[in-house]
Protein backbone atom coordinates (compact mmCIF):
# COMPACT_ATOMS: atom_id res chain seq x y z
CA UNK A 1 0.00 0.00 0.00
CA UNK A 2 1.24 3.39 -1.39
CA UNK A 3 2.15 5.93 1.79
CA UNK A 4 3.79 8.86 1.38
CA UNK A 5 5.58 11.14 4.19
CA UNK A 6 6.76 14.80 3.75
CA UNK A 7 9.40 16.66 5.85
CA UNK A 8 9.84 18.73 7.68
CA UNK A 9 6.30 18.77 9.07
CA UNK A 10 7.15 22.73 9.50
CA UNK A 11 9.20 25.11 8.62
CA UNK A 12 9.52 28.55 8.96
CA UNK A 13 12.36 30.71 6.98
CA UNK A 14 13.01 34.60 6.54
CA UNK A 15 11.92 35.91 3.71
CA UNK A 16 14.60 35.53 0.45
CA UNK A 17 15.96 32.57 1.35
CA UNK A 18 15.98 29.29 -0.56
CA UNK A 19 14.48 26.35 0.87
CA UNK A 20 13.41 22.69 -0.07
CA UNK A 21 10.46 21.05 1.05
CA UNK A 22 11.09 16.80 0.76
CA UNK A 23 8.52 13.87 -0.46
CA UNK A 24 9.34 10.60 -0.02
CA UNK A 25 6.46 7.23 -1.13
CA UNK A 26 6.89 3.34 -0.69
CA UNK A 27 5.76 2.19 -3.63
CA UNK A 28 8.19 3.80 -6.53
CA UNK A 29 5.57 2.05 -9.71
CA UNK A 30 3.72 5.85 -9.87
CA UNK A 31 2.49 7.49 -13.01
CA UNK A 32 3.36 10.75 -11.54
CA UNK A 33 3.28 13.21 -8.78
CA UNK A 34 2.08 16.16 -7.93
CA UNK A 35 2.50 19.18 -5.51
CA UNK A 36 -0.39 21.10 -4.42
CA UNK A 37 -0.50 23.97 -1.97
CA UNK A 38 -3.31 24.29 0.47
CA UNK A 39 -4.02 28.12 2.06
CA UNK A 40 -5.90 28.21 5.12
CA UNK A 41 -10.07 28.38 4.60
CA UNK A 42 -9.34 27.45 0.93
CA UNK A 43 -9.18 24.15 -0.94
CA UNK A 44 -5.55 22.77 -2.86
CA UNK A 45 -4.03 24.48 -5.88
CA UNK A 46 -1.89 22.27 -7.87
CA UNK A 47 1.36 24.16 -8.18
CA UNK A 48 3.45 21.41 -10.46
CA UNK A 49 2.87 17.70 -11.70
CA UNK A 50 5.96 15.30 -13.00
CA UNK A 51 5.29 12.51 -14.78
CA UNK A 52 6.95 9.39 -14.00
CA UNK A 53 9.00 9.34 -17.22
CA UNK A 54 9.98 13.04 -15.97
CA UNK A 55 12.61 14.17 -13.38
CA UNK A 56 11.82 18.08 -12.77
CA UNK A 57 9.27 20.50 -13.90
CA UNK A 58 9.42 24.14 -13.08
CA UNK A 59 6.77 26.84 -12.46
CA UNK A 60 8.58 30.40 -12.04
CA UNK A 61 10.10 30.14 -8.47
CA UNK A 62 9.27 26.90 -7.93
CA UNK A 63 11.04 23.48 -8.81
CA UNK A 64 10.07 20.01 -8.41
CA UNK A 65 12.63 17.09 -8.78
CA UNK A 66 11.69 13.19 -8.80
CA UNK A 67 13.56 10.71 -8.15
CA UNK A 68 11.60 7.69 -8.88
CA UNK A 69 13.74 5.30 -8.32
CA UNK A 70 14.27 6.33 -4.97
CA UNK A 71 10.84 7.09 -3.83
CA UNK A 72 11.76 11.21 -3.26
CA UNK A 73 10.81 14.13 -4.60
CA UNK A 74 11.58 17.57 -3.74
CA UNK A 75 10.21 20.81 -3.42
CA UNK A 76 12.44 24.10 -4.27
CA UNK A 77 11.66 27.24 -3.79
CA UNK A 78 13.84 30.30 -4.47
CA UNK A 79 13.76 33.39 -3.12
CA UNK A 80 10.83 32.84 -0.99
CA UNK A 81 8.20 35.39 -0.30
CA UNK A 82 5.69 35.89 3.04
CA UNK A 83 3.08 34.81 0.29
CA UNK A 84 4.48 31.71 0.15
CA UNK A 85 3.38 30.68 3.70
CA UNK A 86 1.19 28.02 3.29
CA UNK A 87 0.78 24.14 3.30
CA UNK A 88 2.25 22.08 0.84
CA UNK A 89 0.88 18.22 0.12
CA UNK A 90 2.94 15.94 -1.96
CA UNK A 91 0.44 13.73 -3.60
CA UNK A 92 1.42 10.54 -6.19
CA UNK A 93 -0.55 8.86 -8.29
CA UNK A 94 -0.03 4.42 -8.10
CA UNK A 95 -3.38 3.90 -10.49
CA UNK A 96 -5.06 2.02 -7.89
CA UNK A 97 -6.39 5.13 -5.54
CA UNK A 98 -6.24 8.45 -7.43
CA UNK A 99 -4.09 10.54 -5.39
CA UNK A 100 -2.06 9.47 -2.14
CA UNK A 101 -1.47 12.52 -0.41
CA UNK A 102 1.42 13.24 2.37
CA UNK A 103 0.27 15.13 5.48
CA UNK A 104 1.98 18.48 4.23
CA UNK A 105 4.65 20.80 5.15
CA UNK A 106 3.39 23.79 6.81
CA UNK A 107 5.65 27.18 5.89
CA UNK A 108 6.28 30.04 7.39
CA UNK A 109 7.53 33.22 5.61
CA UNK A 110 8.62 35.85 7.62
CA UNK A 111 9.27 38.96 6.65
CA UNK B 1 -16.30 31.82 -12.12
CA UNK B 2 -15.51 29.64 -9.63
CA UNK B 3 -14.45 26.11 -10.74
CA UNK B 4 -15.12 23.48 -7.83
CA UNK B 5 -18.05 24.79 -5.52
CA UNK B 6 -18.76 23.09 -2.45
CA UNK B 7 -22.19 24.07 -0.05
CA UNK B 8 -22.09 25.14 3.03
CA UNK B 9 -18.51 26.30 3.87
CA UNK B 10 -19.20 24.96 7.44
CA UNK B 11 -21.54 23.08 9.28
CA UNK B 12 -21.93 22.12 12.78
CA UNK B 13 -24.20 19.42 13.79
CA UNK B 14 -25.39 17.27 16.27
CA UNK B 15 -24.56 13.10 16.47
CA UNK B 16 -27.19 11.16 14.58
CA UNK B 17 -28.41 13.73 12.37
CA UNK B 18 -28.39 13.25 8.73
CA UNK B 19 -27.02 16.00 6.41
CA UNK B 20 -25.58 16.55 2.92
CA UNK B 21 -23.03 18.63 1.62
CA UNK B 22 -23.02 19.32 -2.39
CA UNK B 23 -20.37 19.55 -4.68
CA UNK B 24 -20.24 21.48 -8.50
CA UNK B 25 -17.99 21.77 -10.77
CA UNK B 26 -18.28 23.82 -14.20
CA UNK B 27 -15.16 22.99 -15.92
CA UNK B 28 -17.18 19.82 -18.13
CA UNK B 29 -14.43 17.86 -15.97
CA UNK B 30 -16.00 14.09 -16.35
CA UNK B 31 -14.70 12.80 -13.30
CA UNK B 32 -15.54 13.82 -9.54
CA UNK B 33 -14.18 12.98 -6.05
CA UNK B 34 -14.77 12.98 -2.34
CA UNK B 35 -11.82 13.80 -0.28
CA UNK B 36 -11.53 13.53 3.63
CA UNK B 37 -9.18 15.68 5.84
CA UNK B 38 -8.92 14.70 9.42
CA UNK B 39 -7.87 16.35 12.09
CA UNK B 40 -3.99 15.18 11.15
CA UNK B 41 -4.16 16.84 7.78
CA UNK B 42 -3.93 13.33 5.76
CA UNK B 43 -5.97 13.69 2.81
CA UNK B 44 -8.12 10.42 1.73
CA UNK B 45 -10.11 9.49 -1.28
CA UNK B 46 -13.47 8.17 -0.25
CA UNK B 47 -15.13 8.22 -3.87
CA UNK B 48 -14.94 8.65 -7.15
CA UNK B 49 -17.31 9.47 -9.98
CA UNK B 50 -17.11 9.10 -13.57
CA UNK B 51 -19.74 9.96 -15.79
CA UNK B 52 -22.20 9.44 -12.95
CA UNK B 53 -21.29 6.47 -12.05
CA UNK B 54 -19.28 5.02 -9.14
CA UNK B 55 -15.76 3.84 -9.82
CA UNK B 56 -13.77 4.33 -6.61
CA UNK B 57 -15.21 3.68 -3.44
CA UNK B 58 -12.69 3.00 -0.33
CA UNK B 59 -13.22 1.86 2.88
CA UNK B 60 -15.94 3.97 3.72
CA UNK B 61 -18.96 3.56 6.57
CA UNK B 62 -22.03 2.59 4.48
CA UNK B 63 -23.23 5.90 6.19
CA UNK B 64 -21.70 7.99 3.31
CA UNK B 65 -23.39 7.67 0.23
CA UNK B 66 -22.80 9.86 -2.51
CA UNK B 67 -24.67 10.99 -5.22
CA UNK B 68 -23.93 12.15 -8.94
CA UNK B 69 -27.36 13.46 -10.34
CA UNK B 70 -25.04 14.58 -13.48
CA UNK B 71 -21.41 14.75 -14.17
CA UNK B 72 -21.45 18.26 -13.22
CA UNK B 73 -22.91 17.29 -9.53
CA UNK B 74 -21.65 15.05 -7.05
CA UNK B 75 -22.96 15.14 -3.78
CA UNK B 76 -22.77 13.55 -0.34
CA UNK B 77 -25.18 12.55 2.11
CA UNK B 78 -23.81 11.32 5.68
CA UNK B 79 -26.34 9.14 7.39
CA UNK B 80 -26.46 9.13 11.57
CA UNK B 81 -23.52 11.69 12.22
CA UNK B 82 -20.87 10.31 14.52
CA UNK B 83 -17.89 12.16 16.21
CA UNK B 84 -15.42 11.23 14.56
CA UNK B 85 -16.92 12.38 11.12
CA UNK B 86 -15.83 15.27 12.20
CA UNK B 87 -12.98 16.75 9.42
CA UNK B 88 -12.90 18.84 6.49
CA UNK B 89 -14.78 17.02 3.12
CA UNK B 90 -13.31 18.25 -0.24
CA UNK B 91 -14.62 17.90 -3.43
CA UNK B 92 -12.28 17.82 -6.62
CA UNK B 93 -12.71 17.35 -10.39
CA UNK B 94 -10.61 16.41 -13.10
CA UNK B 95 -10.82 15.95 -17.08
CA UNK B 96 -10.88 12.80 -18.07
CA UNK B 97 -11.01 10.37 -14.98
CA UNK B 98 -7.83 8.41 -15.55
CA UNK B 99 -7.77 10.03 -12.12
CA UNK B 100 -4.59 11.62 -12.43
CA UNK B 101 -2.20 10.23 -15.01
CA UNK B 102 -1.98 12.71 -17.09
CA UNK B 103 -4.21 15.24 -15.71
CA UNK B 104 -4.58 17.09 -12.42
CA UNK B 105 -7.36 17.71 -10.27
CA UNK B 106 -9.09 20.79 -8.93
CA UNK B 107 -10.29 20.92 -5.57
CA UNK B 108 -13.04 22.66 -4.42
CA UNK B 109 -12.45 24.97 -0.99
CA UNK B 110 -13.89 22.53 1.63
CA UNK B 111 -16.65 21.87 3.80
CA UNK B 112 -15.49 21.86 7.56
CA UNK B 113 -17.55 19.45 9.42
CA UNK B 114 -18.10 19.27 12.85
CA UNK B 115 -20.08 17.15 15.17
CA UNK B 116 -20.94 17.76 18.50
Amino acid sequence: KQEVTQIPAALSVPEGENLVLNCSFTDSAIYNLQWFRQDPGKGLTSLLLIQSSQREQTSGRLNASLDKSSGRSTLYIAASQPGDSATYLCAVYSGNTPLVFGKGTRLSVIA
Amino acid sequence: DTAVSQTPKYLVTQMGNDKSIKCEQNLGHDTMYWYKQDSKKFLKIMFSYNNKELIINETVPNRFSPKSPDKAHLNLHINSLELGDSAVYFCASSPQGSGGAIETQYFGPGTRLLVL
